[in-house]
């Protein structure tokens, strides 16, 4: 079965300080991987891929098959990433995408 | 484009309340999905159609749910009886096909509809 686990509901961080968030999953395939986000009173959208192997807003994130995880992570946070992040996994060709319960990011200044 | 249109932004009913939630997808997508988001369960995959037919409805948690894809330009989510536990926010999706070896399309969310239902 898929399934997409993200362990920390709330996670505090102050300005500057180095931020990851855990993720992760459970596919008998080769998944997709995605990071989505939602600020506040903003649509959710897409933060990064793993396939497109990119860092966006000084996010990466690296899926390690071994581990089954793929954990965001940004070296020095800003208040501005203030939001709610979702993991999300799809397999297939269905465009189908399982959501983990999200993590909300809180940076104090 | 105006992305992903959903209706009505919020909804406020009465148990036992018929409750109507439209969507808009971007066109030319051919996936539309139906999520429910809640504090507790996250973002709950309901239901998604390819080509305006039901492809999995595994999600929809009772019968009391139900989901109709008449165009390509429009879809509905009706919960018949509404209940206090149906509170939640409802959002609507939609992506291109997939691209193959380029991997699967993301999908661009709508606002949301928040339901309360009393």
């Amino acid at each position: 079965a898929q399934r997409v686990t993200q362990p920390e509901k709330l996670l505090s961080v102050f300005k500057g300080a180095p931020v990851e968030l855990k993720c992760n999953y459970s596919y008998s395939g080769s998944p997709e991987l995605f990071w989505y986000v939602q600020y506040s009173r903003q649509r959710l959208q897409l933060l990064l891929r793993h396939i497109s192997r990119e860092s966006i807003k000084g996010f990466t994130a690296d899926l390690n098959k071994g581990e089954t995880s793929f954990h965001l992570k940004k070296p020095f946070a800003q208040e501005e990433d203030s939001a709610m992040y979702y993991c999300a996994l799809s397999g297939g060709a269905t465009n189908k995408l399982i959501f983990g319960t999200g993590t909300l990011l809180a940076v104090q200044p | 484009d105006a992305g992903v249109i959903q209706s009505p932004r919020h909804e406020v009913t009465e148990m036992g309340q018929e409750v109507t939630l439209r969507c808009k997808p971007i066109s030319g997508h051919d996936y539309l999905f139906w999520y429910r988001q809640t504090m507790m369960r996250g973002l709950e995959l309901l239901i998604y159609f390819n080509n305006n037919v039901p492809i999995d409805d595994s999600g929809m948690p009772e019968d009391r749910f139900s989901a109709k894809m008449p165009n390509a330009s429009f879809s509905t989510l009706k919960i018949q009886p509404s209940e206090p536990r149906d509170s939640a926010v409802y959002f609507c999706a939609s992506s291109r096909p997939t691209a193959g070896r380029m991997g699967n399309s993301p999908l661009h969310f709508g606002n949301g509809t928040r339901l309360t239902v009393t």
